[in-house]
């Protein structure tokens, strides 16, 4: 079945630096999320890309989806402590009913 | 809207006892879902519904029912607790438009021990 690796698994930054993690499938998706879960809190939808090469900016956080649409990337600018959580990637099956989610990147930001 | 809901918030079970997970949502959302969240290992789907009367397993199905009656409800049954079950667990629901697939939106999650 269709697998999504996300890299780091963690990472510790010290506020203001930047982050980025990175997502891979090992099918061509016909779209990527993105969620965010705070620590003891549930995933949140941050973002959804569909086109080849998309590149998507919320503020501080860039989205990209890879040319052959199967990896994507969420790069944090001057990371603030309010960044701390777990970024999740995930993609659809080939119904859209469900969603296959990476195992997520858990971000600390020291202040 | 209160959107996805589930009870209870905390739960510790014995092995070998049965327990119902309920998860409620007021969007109208067609597709439902139960996933399983241990550290490190990400969210793992176990069963997922695309209507009421439709259920279908997902990655980790093993020890647990669904059921949707109606398009509200999407509870998560556990026949037989085991340790190996203890886990958060998160209800999600979303729309389901045609071509692509929708933002899905997760319930506060259950945490369950299964001693």
């Amino acid at each position: 079945g269709q697998q999504v690796m996300q890299i780091p698994q963690y990472q510790h930054v010290q506020e203001g630096e930047d982050f980025t993690t990175y997502c891979n499938s090992s099918t061509t998706l016909s779209n990527i999320q993105w969620y965010k879960q705070r620590p003891g809190g549930h995933p949140v939808f941050l973002i959804q890309l569909v086109k080849s090469g998309e590149v998507k900016k919320q503020k501080r956080l860039t989205f990209q989806f890879g040319e052959a649409k199967k990896n994507s990337s969420l790069h944090i600018t001057a990371t603030q402590t309010t960044d701390v959580g777990t970024y999740f990637c995930a993609g659809p099956d080939s119904g859209y009913s469900t969603l296959t989610f990476g195992k997520g990147t858990m971000l600390l930001v020291s202040p | 809207n209160a959107g996805v809901t589930q009870t209870p918030k905390f739960q510790v079970l014995k092995t070998g006892q049965s327990m119902t997970l309920q998860c409620a949502q007021d969007m109208n959302h067609e597709y439902m879902s139960w996933y399983r969240q241990d550290p490190g290992m990400g969210l793992r789907l176990i069963h997922y519904s695309v209507g009421a009367g439709i259920t279908d397993q997902g990655e980790v199905p093993n020890g647990y029912n669904v059921s949707r009656s109606t398009t509200e409800d999407f509870p998560l049954r556990l026949l037989s607790a085991a340790p190996s079950q203890t886990s958060v667990y998160f209800c999600a629901s979303s729309g389901r438009t045609s071509g692509t697939t929708d933002t899905q939106y997760f319930g506060p999650g259950t945490r369950l021990t299964v001693l």
